[in-house]
């Protein structure tokens, strides 16, 4: 059965340094998202993407965070300068479908992302 | 904006037993959707069962039933005849029923459920 996978699983970084969360979705699927959870609290929505540009972003995802999807494959997290609030664990998601009931957000296995 | 309440951080059961995990939302909205997600130890998060708001009848999947209470705003999982391979976090989620693009997930926190051989 395809699946959400996403790279690294486990990432420490210095902060104000740049970390790139690597995912690729599922083959066939149009929509893509980006989630977090801080240990202990909600997951929490950071943005959707579809046909290459931004369809929602939540008030976390500011300008230190983009998102892009450079080769048709990948899809990616980019935190330019990261802070100590940072520190999550950071979900991938794709759908094929946005609109419909049939449509199911099929979720990768997280990246652990430290920040130092 | 629509929150989704699990109060519960924890619950136990006994394998075979069955257990009810329980979940309330707020929300203006008159049309959306509900989902349970299990995240097990492996972190993948899983879809379980959902339910369309519109619908009275309370979806079902195998071992797994909700409550649906419209008026309530309550969405209860029971997981019938508990295995072990049941015991993760469960994750109760609210996703507007809008066409196009928004479509993203409102999660509660979670309850981690144990699964007692």
């Amino acid at each position: 059965e395809p699946e959400v996978t996403q790279t690294p699983s486990h990432q420490v970084t210095q902060m104000g340094q740049e970390v790139i969360l690597r995912c690729v979705p599922i083959s066939n699927h149009l929509y893509f998202y980006w989630y977090r959870q801080i240990l202990g609290q909600k997951v929490e929505f950071l943005v959707s993407f579809y046909n290459n540009e931004i369809s929602e972003k939540s008030e976390i995802f500011d300008d230190q965070f983009s998102v892009e999807r450079p080769d048709g494959s990948n899809f990616t997290l980019k935190i330019r300068s990261t802070k100590l609030e940072d520190s999550a664990m950071y979900f991938c998601a794709s759908s094929a479908n946005a609109g419909s009931i049939q449509e199911t957000q099929y979720f990768g296995p997280g990246t652990r992302l430290l920040v130092l | 904006a629509q929150t989704v309440t699990q109060s519960q951080p924890e619950m136990s059961v006994q394998e075979a037993e069955t257990v009810t995990l329980s979940c309330t939302y707020d929300t203006s909205e008159s049309d959306y959707y509900l989902f349970w997600y299990k995240q097990p130890p492996s972190r993948q998060m899983i879809l379980v069962i959902r339910q369309e708001a519109y619908k009275q009848q309370n979806a079902t999947e195998n071992r797994f039933s909700v409550n649906f209470q419209k008026a309530a705003k309550s969405f209860s999982l029971k997981i019938s005849d508990s295995q072990l391979g049941d015991a993760a976090m469960y994750f109760c989620a609210y996703r507007s029923r809008h066409t196009g693009a928004n479509s993203k997930l409102t999660f509660g926190k979670g309850i981690t459920l144990s699964v007692r051989p």
